[in-house]
This record gives C-alpha cells, sequence and structure tokens, in this order.
C-alpha cells in the first residue's frame, strides 16, 4: 500500500461545478497535512495546511479525519483558472525526510 | 520570506555527460534543504535532503549525487548521466520537520 493514496482522477468539470478530492494516507503517526497545486511544467506550490478542526479559505475546504486516515479538498464555484493538479502532502513525525506527496489529481475545469 | 533559486532552467544533454544543478535559498537560514524528481505523469521522488552543511541523506541508489558546501546552497550532480535521468528536478526548502516546504522553479532534464 502507498503511503499516501489519491483518488485516480482526471476530473473533468464545468465552470461552476463543486469538486471533492480525497486522500488517504497509511501512517496513523502523521502530524500534518497539505494541499498543493501544481501547474503544467511548473513546480508545485502550497494551496493550504490542513488542521485538525478543518480550514476554508475563500472557495476552498480542507478536512482531515484522523480515525479514518484521509484528508479532503472541496473546491466550490469552479474557475477555469482551478485547472491543475492537486497533491495530498503528509508530514510524518520526527525526521526531515518524512514529507510524502501523492502522485496528484488532475483537475481540467470546462468552459 | 524565503526565496528559492534553481537553475538552469533547462538544458538538454548526451548520455555520458556531468550534470551540476544548483540552488540557492534566501531569505531563510539553517533551512531542510532536498531535491526531488518528477518523471512525466508521475508523482515527486526523494533524491537527497540535507539538515546542515556537509550533511547528505541519499533516499535513491542511483548515479546522482548531492553536496551542501554553504548553509543555503544545495547541488545535485552527475559524472555520467543515463537515459533514465530525464525529468524536472525540484529543489526545495522548509524550516524544521513541521513547516511547509517551498520549491525552486525546477530544472527540466533531457538527456539524448
Amino acid at each position: 500500500r502507498k503511503e499516501v493514496e489519491q483518488d485516480p482522477g482526471p476530473f473533468n468539470v464545468p465552470e461552476g461545478a463543486t469538486v471533492a478530492f480525497n486522500c488517504t494516507y497509511s501512517n496513523s503517526a502523521s502530524q500534518s497535512f497539505f494541499w498543493y497545486r501544481q501547474d503544467c511544467r511548473k513546480e508545485p506550490k502550497l494551496l493550504m495546511s490542513v488542521y485538525s478542526s478543518g480550514n476554508e479559505d475563500g472557495r476552498f475546504t480542507a478536512q482531515l479525519n484522523r480515525a479514518s486516515q484521509y484528508i479532503s479538498l472541496l473546491i466550490r464555484d469552479s474557475k477555469l483558472s482551478d485547472s491543475a493538479t492537486y497533491l495530498c502532502v503528509v508530514n510524518g513525525a520526527g525526521s526531515a525526510r518524512q514529507l510524502t506527496f501523492g502522485s496528484g489529481t488532475q483537475l481540467t475545469v470546462l468552459p | 520570506s524565503q526565496t528559492i533559486h534553481q537553475w538552469p532552467a533547462t538544458l538538454v544533454q548526451p548520455v555520458g555527460s556531468p550534470l551540476s544543478l544548483e540552488c540557492t535559498v534566501e531569505g531563510t537560514s539553517n533551512p531542510n534543504l532536498y531535491w526531488y524528481r518528477q518523471a512525466a505523469g508521475r508523482g515527486l521522488q526523494l533524491l537527497f535532503y540535507s539538515v546542515g552543511i556537509g550533511q547528505i541523506s541519499s533516499e535513491v541508489p542511483q548515479n546522482l549525487s548531492a553536496s551542501r558546501p554553504q548553509d543555503r546552497q544545495f547541488i545535485l550532480s552527475s559524472k555520467k548521466l543515463l537515459l533514465s535521468d530525464s525529468g524536472f528536478y525540484l529543489c526545495a526548502s522548509r524550516l524544521g520537520s513541521g513547516n511547509t516546504i517551498y520549491f525552486g522553479e525546477g530544472s527540466w532534464l533531457t538527456v539524448v
């Protein structure tokens, strides 16, 4: 089993739609969680951290379920500019290396 | 906030040639530094990380090496490139083990 698994995608949605991505992680000792966005042929950029109580940033909502070991990202009112690959990132306990990236889910928002 | 400079942005190298990718970080001190590779359509693979000057940990055995001659400088090298070394190489920086990671703009390497 992969340490971090994401929805296979790709997701093709119309503009204005709501879309949700899920991500599961295998290490129950994982301590922090993030969603990154990566545009085509560009570096990943932090979209938002994920907090235990859930958090919202404009049209984006992230949630964490420690018991089930998954995190989610909800995008409301999708824009064309939301088209990108979304990476789930999990930080394990302790050492500097333990930051694991999911393989990403590709989103295309259609006009 | 920290800024990560990475160069060259793009390079095409013949098989068997050497490689040197450089990364410098501004706006922070004593960061953890990382080299990742992303093959086409695939996830990020951690190659090396460093917690301090001269301290390098290798994640994947291969013909690549890394060095950290200064606190905010990280170099990825190879003596002889293979075709399989082609990919998108990303330098990254993180302050401490609990914080978010930031990436340089990446270097596209094509080995021909």
